[in-house]
């Protein structure tokens, strides 16, 4: 059974830019969910993604996008790349509703400069 | 809205003595909570939830509705325990799958 997946590891992107994220969801899970970590704080839920389509969006703005694959796989991306972008970005992913939790990536170190 | 507070930002405690890291919530449905711990250089990962009942590596947390609290405790901490945890709650609404909202974490260590 393989876990949760992302790529890259680390990213440093220049203000303004746009960048994209790579979640491959554990083998059998068709929710992705992904979640911003700025330092020292807990994970915030960005959105999440059930059978290809957007199922539930957190207080981020639409320059936050996404998408999820026929494979359950997902991307994050996020345009218009500003300074307080920079965190960890986690990627999660689970069976049907989620009820029972969520097996979590490694994360994206996302830098803006 | 939901919220989730723990109120230690560090919590220290030695070996073989008992933890117990806060964990409070707001929340207007039905709540489903969760521990969650990261090891360093490690990731997130579940420790235990609500709606199981179960303990793990000699952690419980018991719901408390009326203190709207999920406190989770050891009686004997060990080295190993040494880690920040995340409380979190599981919400969903018009049948819409379940996403979390986490505390802001309590880092734990256990000196030898």
């Amino acid at each position: 059974e393989t876990g949760v997946t992302q790529s890259p590891t680390h990213l440093i992107k220049t203000r303004g830019q746009q960048v994209t994220l790579r979640c491959s969801s554990q083998s059998g899970h068709n929710t992705v969910s992904w979640y911003q970590q700025a330092l020292g704080q807990g994970p915030q839920f960005i959105f999440q993604y059930y059978r290809e389509e957007e199922n539930g969006r957190g207080n981020f703005p639409p320059r936050f996008s996404g998408l999820q694959f026929p494979n359950y796989s997902s991307e994050l991306n996020v345009n218009a790349l500003e300074l307080d972008d920079s965190a960890l970005y986690l990627c999660a992913s689970s069976i049907g509703t989620g009820v029972y939790g969520y097996t979590f990536g490694s994360g994206t170190r996302l830098t803006v400069v | 809205a939901q919220r989730v507070t723990q109120p230690e930002k560090l919590l220290s405690v030695f070996k073989g003595a008992p933890v117990e890291l806060k964990c409070n919530y707001s929340y207007s449905g039905s709540p489903e909570l969760f521990w969650y711990v990261q090891y360093s250089r490690q990731r997130l990962q579940l420790l235990l939830r609500h709606i199981s009942r179960e303990s793990i590596k000699g952690f419980t947390a018991d719901l408390n509705k009326g203190e709207t609290s999920f406190h989770l405790k050891k009686p004997f901490a060990q080295e190993e325990d040494s880690a920040m945890y995340y409380c979190a709650l599981s919400w969903g609404s018009g049948g819409s799958n379940y996403k979390l909202t986490f505390g802001k974490g309590t880092l734990l260590t256990v000196n030898p």
